[in-house]
Parts: structure tokens; sequence; C-alpha cells
């Protein structure tokens, strides 16, 4: 399989625990995206890679938040001390230099705090 | 800013039905837009992509969608609903060359009755 995966697919975890989820782009992008969506919205961006350079962290992306791409290849979204309103299906997308902003997205994470 | 407005949270069609998606989109420049489909606990999509060639575009699965600048709109169309088109639908937007995020609507979900 070529396109993005994303792992785990489902977290439950208790208020107060770090977690942290894993996004494997399609081999050739260097775009990365990570996008929160909760029940009933569209997804809504968090912040995205150019290579290894965190270029964008939308407002969403508070300080318990932080992102990697250290190579330039996978990623990882660390949620610390997690709260309920943290809990939402977490996509991933990623991109090629070439196209239009065309993004391919990830089966997603969903993350429920308890 | 940017910003996608979709008319109708919810809409019901027979099978064998047309299907329209309504999209209406806020762009200070020329947009990039998209539509995207999202089945139940699973990731995007792409759907098609209007990227300023042909104002209608054909995409995936017998979906059309049309680009009118002089309504700032980009409904999406199938001529006739088939059971397996049941999902939720979003529209995007990118200013057009823009490497960042994509603005999605709030979704749509399409039922289909047999």
């Amino acid at each position: 399989d070529t396109g993005v995966s994303q792992d785990p697919r489902h977290k439950i975890t208790k208020r107060g625990q770090n977690v942290t989820f894993r996004c494997d782009p399609i081999s050739e992008h260097n775009r990365l995206y990570w996008y929160r969506q909760t029940l009933g919205q569209g997804p809504e961006f968090l912040t995205y890679f150019q290579n290894e350079a965190q270029l964008e962290k939308s407002r969403l992306l508070s300080d318990r938040f932080s992102a990697e791409r250290p190579k330039g290849s996978f990623s990882t979204l660390e949620i610390q001390r997690t709260e309920q309103g943290d809990s939402a299906m977490y996509l991933c997308a990623s991109r090629g230099t070439s196209g239009y902003n065309e993004q391919f997205f990830g089966p997603g994470t969903r993350l429920t705090v308890l | 800013a940017q910003s996608v407005t979709q008319l109708g949270s919810h809409v019901s069609v027979s099978e064998g039905a047309l299907v329209l998606l309504r999209c209406n989109y806020s762009s200070s420049v020329p947009p990039y837009l998209f539509w995207y489909v999202q089945y139940p606990n699973q990731g995007l999509q792409l759907l098609l992509k209007y990227t300023s060639a042909a104002t209608l575009v054909k995409g995936i699965n017998g979906f059309e969608a049309e680009f009118k600048k002089s309504e700032t709109s980009f409904h999406l169309t199938k001529p006739s609903a088939h059971m397996s088109d049941a999902a939720e639908y979003f529209c995007a937007v990118t200013p057009g060359g823009s490497q960042g995020n994509l603005i999605f609507g709030k979704g749509t979900k399409l039922s289909v009755k047999p």
C-alpha cells in the first residue's frame, strides 16, 4: 500500500495522560499536514511541514501540542496533559511538489479522552 | 480570508435521483477548489479539483462540479445516485498558488434511499 498511513487508528486515554500519534506520508511527498476533525465539523488545520521544517502552525495548536518530522519522512503529533476537549479524529495528509495542493489523507487516529 | 460554506448539513435523495450538494466559497484571490468524500471512520478521498483550467470538472464515481465565479459557487452533482454514494462530502478551498493548508466546509451528509 502506497497511501498515507496513521498509527494507531484508535486511542483511548485518561485525562492528563500524554499521547503520541504517527503519520507516514506517501514516500515521495515532501509536504505533510495535520488536521483535527470533531463531530459534525470539517477538518481544521493544525500544522504543516515541508521536509523537516515546520512552516505553519494554527492557533488551534496550543502549547500542549507538538509536532515533529525529524528526517523529513514520518511525522509525530504529541498531545501532553490531554483534556476531554482533545477528543477528535486527527488526520494526516501529504502532497508532493507538483500539482495544485491536492492533499492525500490517511485514515485518521480517533482519540477519546475519558 | 478564505472560507467555505456548504448549504445543508444533510441531504437525502432516492436511488437514481439527481444529487446536488452546494458549496460557496470566499477568496480574495483565484482559488483552487476541491471536493472530498469521507466514509464512516475513514479519511478523506479526493473526488475532484478545480484549478482554473476548465470550469466544468469531472471526478471519480460519476461526480462533477461546475465553477461559477460570478456566483462564487462550486456545486457538486451526480445525475443518478447509488446506494454506495451515501457518505459525507466536504468542499475545500485554497488560494491559487498557495502551498498551505486546505480550508474545509462543515460537510454535507448524503443519504440515499432505496
